[in-house]
């Protein structure tokens, strides 16, 4: 089976730009969350997703924003970067029922 | 609310030393407990996890006990490998209005040295 996938593996943006990225969740899970990860603030959670809908959101503003399709892919788009967007995003996936989540390897974002 | 406490490190240990990361919780309830473990330039890899008090999660020789007593759920290995060097996140999940969401630790990185 295979597990979560991540892309892009990096990304490069500048300052004002708007980023995009995408994950595919294990195979019949239908639950997808993000978080964020940097040196400072650790991994925050960001929002979860189920069945198309957003549950739960993180303390994130407004320019972090996500969406799931029918077939359980994610994406999450940041509008407006920021230097302090830089980080090491990853979404998880979990199945219904279980409380255990399993991760992608993460979008490495930096912004210049 | 909830939040987990842990032991930040950075820790360096010589191969075949024995390894404990402590790790406290504040949580409502009773939540599920979970070691997650990140390589160098990799995501977050399920490690073991414990889902009520007592209940014992076991994984590549690593193991950690939930002690409701003392809201703990320390990690310890008998004999750390230099394959074992990465950093380790203590977490717990919550549960909001149907949703979970895992809240962790700060990580510690652990280097074991030949």
């Amino acid at each position: 089976k295979a597990g979560v996938t991540q892309t892009p593996r990096y990304l490069i943006k500048t300052r004002g730009q708007q980023v995009t990225l995408s994950c595919s969740p294990i195979s019949g899970h239908r639950s997808v969350s993000w978080y964020q990860q940097t040196p400072g603030q650790g991994l925050q959670f960001l929002f979860e997703y189920f069945s198309e809908t957003q549950r739960n959101k993180g303390n994130f503003p407004g320019r972090f924003s996500g969406r799931q399709f029918s077939n359980s892919r994610s994406e999450m788009n940041v509008s407006t970067l920021e230097l302090g967007d830089s980080a090491l995003y990853l979404c998880a996936s979990r199945s219904d029922g279980r409380t255990e989540a399993f991760f992608g390897q993460g979008t490495r974002l930096t912004v210049v | 609310g909830n939040s987990v406490t842990q032991m930040e490190g950075p820790v360096t240990l010589s191969e075949e030393a024995f390894l404990t990361i402590n790790c406290t919780y504040t949580a409502t309830g009773y939540p599920s407990l979970f070691w997650y473990v990140q390589y160098p330039g990799e995501g977050l890899q399920l490690l073991l996890k414990a889902t009520k008090a007592d209940d014992k999660g076991s994984n590549k020789g690593f193991e950690a006990t939930y002690r409701k007593e003392t809201t703990s759920f320390h990690l310890e290995k008998g004999s750390v490998q230099v394959s074992d060097s990465a950093v380790y996140f203590c977490a717990l999940i919550r549960t909001q209005g149907g949703s979970e969401k895992l809240v962790f630790g700060k990580g510690m990185k652990l280097t074991v040295n030949p």
